[in-house]
C-alpha cells in the first residue's frame, strides 16, 4: 500500500463546475496535511494546509479532512481552464530534530474544459 | 515572492561529469532541506534531507555517493550530481521550512540533461 494515494485521473470538468480531488494515506502520525498545484515542467506550489478535521475555506478551494478515515480532499469551486494541472496531495511524516519530511501522492491531472 | 531560490533552472552536461545545484532559502532560516526529485509524468520522490552542520540523511535506494548534499549554512543547500549518467537527467527541486509544523516552499527546480 502506498503511503499517499491518489486517483492519477485526467479529471475532467467543464468551466463552471466544481472539482472533487481525493486522497488517502496510511501513516495514522501525521497530523499536517497539504495541497500543492503543479504546472507542467514547474515546480509545485502550496494551495491549502489543513491540520485538523473538518473543512478550510480560502477562496474557491476547500480542503476537507477526516483523519479517523485517512482522508483528505480538495473542492475546487467555478473550475477555470487556469486550474488545470497536477494536484499532489501530501502528508507529514515527523522526523528528527521537531521536522517533519512530506510524503507525496502520485498526483491528479485536472483537466477543465471551456 | 519566491522564498526559496534554486539554480540553475536548466543545465546541460556530458556523461561522466559532475553538476552543483544550489538551493537558497531567501526569508528564513532553514536547518533542513529537503531534495526532491521528479522524472516525466511521475511524483516527487524524496531523495534526501540537508540537515545544516551535519549529514543529509538519504532516502533507501539513493547512492550518497553519487549525490552530494552540502548544508553549510542555514541559508544554503546544494545538490552535487556526481559522474553524471543518461539516467540522471530528471528534474530536481528544493525545498525548505521555516518551522517544524509549516508548509514547504518549493525552489523552481533545476532541469538537468546528460548527454
Amino acid at each position: 500500500q502506498k503511503e499517499v494515494e491518489q486517483n492519477s485521473g485526467p479529471l475532467s470538468v467543464p468551466e463552471g463546475a466544481i472539482a472533487s480531488l481525493n486522497c488517502t494515506y496510511s501513516d495514522r502520525v501525521s497530523q499536517s496535511f497539504f495541497w500543492y498545484r503543479q504546472y507542467s515542467g514547474k515546480s509545485p506550489e502550496l494551495i491549502m494546509s489543513i491540520y485538523s478535521n473538518g473543512d478550510k475555506e480560502d477562496g474557491r478551494f476547500t480542503a476537507q479532512l477526516n483523519k479517523a478515515s485517512q482522508y483528505v480532499s480538495l473542492l475546487i469551486r467555478d473550475s477555470q481552464p487556469s486550474d488545470s494541472a497536477t494536484y499532489l496531495c501530501a502528508v507529514n511524516r515527523p522526523i528528527s530534530g521537531g521536522y517533519n519530511k512530506l510524503i507525496f501522492g502520485a498526483g491528479t491531472r485536472l483537466a477543465v474544459h471551456p | 515572492g519566491a522564498v526559496v531560490s534554486q539554480h540553475p533552472s536548466r543545465v546541460i552536461c556530458k556523461s561522466g561529469t559532475s553538476v552543483k545545484i544550489e538551493c537558497r532559502s531567501l526569508d528564513f532560516q532553514a536547518t533542513t532541506m529537503f531534495w526532491y526529485r521528479q522524472f516525466p509524468k511521475k511524483s516527487l520522490m524524496l531523495m534526501a534531507t540537508s540537515n545544516e552542520g551535519s549529514k543529509a540523511t538519504y532516502e533507501q535506494g539513493v547512492e550518497k555517493d553519487k549525490f552530494l548534499i552540502n548544508h553549510a549554512s542555514l541559508t544554503l543547500s546544494t545538490l552535487t550530481v556526481t559522474s553524471a549518467h543518461p539516467e540522471d537527467s530528471s528534474f530536481y527541486i528544493c525545498s525548505a521550512s521555516s518551522g517544524s509544523s509549516s508548509p514547504l516552499h518549493f525552489g523552481n527546480g533545476t532541469r538537468l540533461t546528460v548527454t
